[in-house]
C-alpha cells in the first residue's frame, strides 16, 4: 500500500462549482498536511496548510484533515477556469522528514 | 528573490549520453530536494540535502544516477548514461530549516527526453 493515494482524475467541473479533492494516507505518524497546486509546465507551489486534525480556510480554499479516518481534503467553492491545474496532496510526520506526495488530481474548470 | 532556479528547462538527448541538471536554491535555505515528476509515478523524491550534506538518497533509482551539492548555491543531478526511461520533469525544492518552516519553493523543472 502507498503511504498517499490520490485519485488522478481528471475531474472537470463546471464554473462556480464546488470542488472537493481527497487523499488517504496509512502512517498514522503523519502530522502534517498540506496541498499544492500546479499549473501546466510550473513547479507546484503550496496552497494550504494544516497541521494535525480540523479544519482550515482561506478564501474559496478549504483544508480538512481527519486523522481517525486517514483522509484529507481540499474544497473549492465557486470554482473559477484559474483555478484549473493539478491539486498534490503531501504530508509528513513531525521532525525534518520530507513530504511525502500524492499523484496528484488533475481539476479542470469550464466557464 | 528569483526563486529556485534549474537549468537547463529542456534537454533532449541521446541513449548512453550523460545528462546534467543544475539548481541553485533560494540564498538562505537549509535544504534541498530533487525530485521527478512523471504520469506513471507522480512526484517521487530522488535525494535531498541539509546544509549540503546528502540526508536521504533511498530514491536514487540506480547507480547511474548521482547528485552532488559543493555549496550552498549549487546542486547538481547526473544521469550517466541516460535511457528512455528516465525522460521526466524533474524539479527542484528548496525550504528553510525548522520544524515550523513548511513551505517548500520549487523551480520552474527541467523537461528531459531520452531518445
Amino acid at each position: 500500500q502507498k503511504e498517499v493515494e490520490q485519485d488522478p482524475g481528471p475531474l472537470s467541473v463546471p464554473e462556480g462549482a464546488i470542488v472537493s479533492l481527497n487523499c488517504t494516507y496509512s502512517n498514522s505518524a503523519f502530522q502534517y498536511f498540506m496541498w499544492y497546486r500546479q499549473y501546466s509546465r510550473k513547479g507546484p507551489e503550496l496552497l494550504m496548510y494544516t497541521y494535525s486534525s480540523g479544519n482550515k480556510e482561506d478564501g474559496r480554499f478549504t483544508a480538512q484533515v481527519d486523522k481517525s479516518s486517514k483522509y484529507i481534503s481540499l474544497f473549492i467553492r465557486d470554482s473559477q477556469p484559474s483555478d484549473s491545474a493539478t491539486y498534490l496532496c503531501a504530508i509528513r510526520n513531525s521532525g525534518n522528514t520530507p513530504l511525502v506526495f500524492g499523484k496528484g488530481t488533475r481539476l479542470s474548470v469550464i466557464a | 528573490d528569483a526563486g529556485v532556479i534549474q537549468s537547463p528547462r529542456h534537454e533532449v538527448t541521446e541513449m548512453g549520453q550523460e545528462v546534467t541538471l543544475r539548481c541553485k536554491p533560494i540564498s538562505g535555505h537549509d535544504y534541498l530536494f530533487w525530485y521527478r515528476q512523471t504520469m506513471m509515478r507522480g512526484l517521487e523524491l530522488l535525494i535531498y540535502f541539509n546544509n549540503n550534506v546528502p540526508i536521504d538518497d533511498s530514491g536514487m533509482p540506480e547507480d547511474r544516477f548521482s547528485a552532488k551539492m559543493p555549496n550552498a548555491s549549487f546542486s547538481t543531478l547526473k544521469i550517466q548514461p541516460s535511457e528512455p526511461r528516465d525522460s521526466a520533469v524533474y524539479f527542484c525544492a528548496s525550504r528553510l530549516g525548522g520544524i515550523y518552516q513548511e513551505t517548500q519553493y520549487f523551480g520552474p523543472g527541467t523537461r528531459l527526453l531520452v531518445l
